[in-house]
């Protein structure tokens, strides 16, 4: 089955520096990558999602970049902001299978 | 509209004993989704209605876990009897209709956190 791996599993950045989580998959089959966000107290959102079809993906600050040949897709949020804060989770999946979650990312950004 | 909700938010049990979680989804969706998430690792999945037949359940630990959803309406998951190696978070999450080589984000509900003493 699909193995996904997420790094790092704490981040802490600066208000306004950059925040960057990759995650790897081992699936070739897997061609959709969504990213989700947990808040304290509440359950993962979506927040951007690619497919396969589709080397970057760009939503205001936040950007997600995939390299199907390597099998890694990346989160990108520039100009972080404290409400950023959060635990970041990628994940993957194949048409008609599960989704297949990293282990999470603790995000937190310093006034 | 009202998202997906868990109930209870909390439950503290002895192993040994009986839990059945609940979960509502968001109203007409058809696809319902079980996770776990045990401290510090990933979200696992559990198992996928549509409707009220089970799609998949291939992530169900073992048959002491036993996911219900008659009517195709809310579901519960039981777990019986409850082992310390049960304890974590169980999300469910929604979907609308799948289309055929397609995706629907999956909507959260804020979990259940399940401690098994």
């Amino acid at each position: 089955g699909e193995n996904v791996e997420q790094h790092p599993s704490t981040l802490s950045v600066q208000e306004g520096d950059s925040a960057v989580i990759k995650c790897t998959y081992s699936d070739s089959a897997s061609n959709y990558f969504p990213w989700y966000k947990q808040e304290l107290g509440k359950g993962p959102q979506l927040i951007i999602d690619i497919r396969s079809n589709v080397g970057e993906k760009k939503d205001q600050r936040i950007a997600v970049t995939l390299n199907k040949t390597a099998k890694h897709f990346s989160l990108h949020i520039t100009e972080t902001q404290p409400e950023d804060s959060a635990v970041y989770f990628c994940a993957a999946s194949s048409p008609g299978n599960q989704f297949y979650f990293g282990t999470g990312t603790s995000l937190t950004v310093i006034p | 509209e009202a998202g997906v909700t868990q109930f209870p938010s909390h439950s503290v049990i002895e192993k040994g004993q009986t839990v059945t979680l609940r979960c509502d989804p968001i109203s007409g969706h058809d696809n319902l989704y079980w996770y776990r998430r045990v401290m510090g690792k990933e979200i696992k999945f559990l198992l996928h209605f549509v409707k009220e037949s089970k799609q998949d359940e291939s992530g169900m630990p073992n048959n002491r876990f036993l996911a219900e959803r008659t009517g195709g309406t809310y579901s519960t998951l039981k777990v019986q009897p409850a082992e310390l190696e049960d304890s974590g978070v169980y999300f469910c999450a929604s979907s609308q209709d799948l289309l055929a080589g397609a995706y629907n984000e999956q909507f959260f509900g804020p979990g259940t956190r399940l401690t098994v003493l």
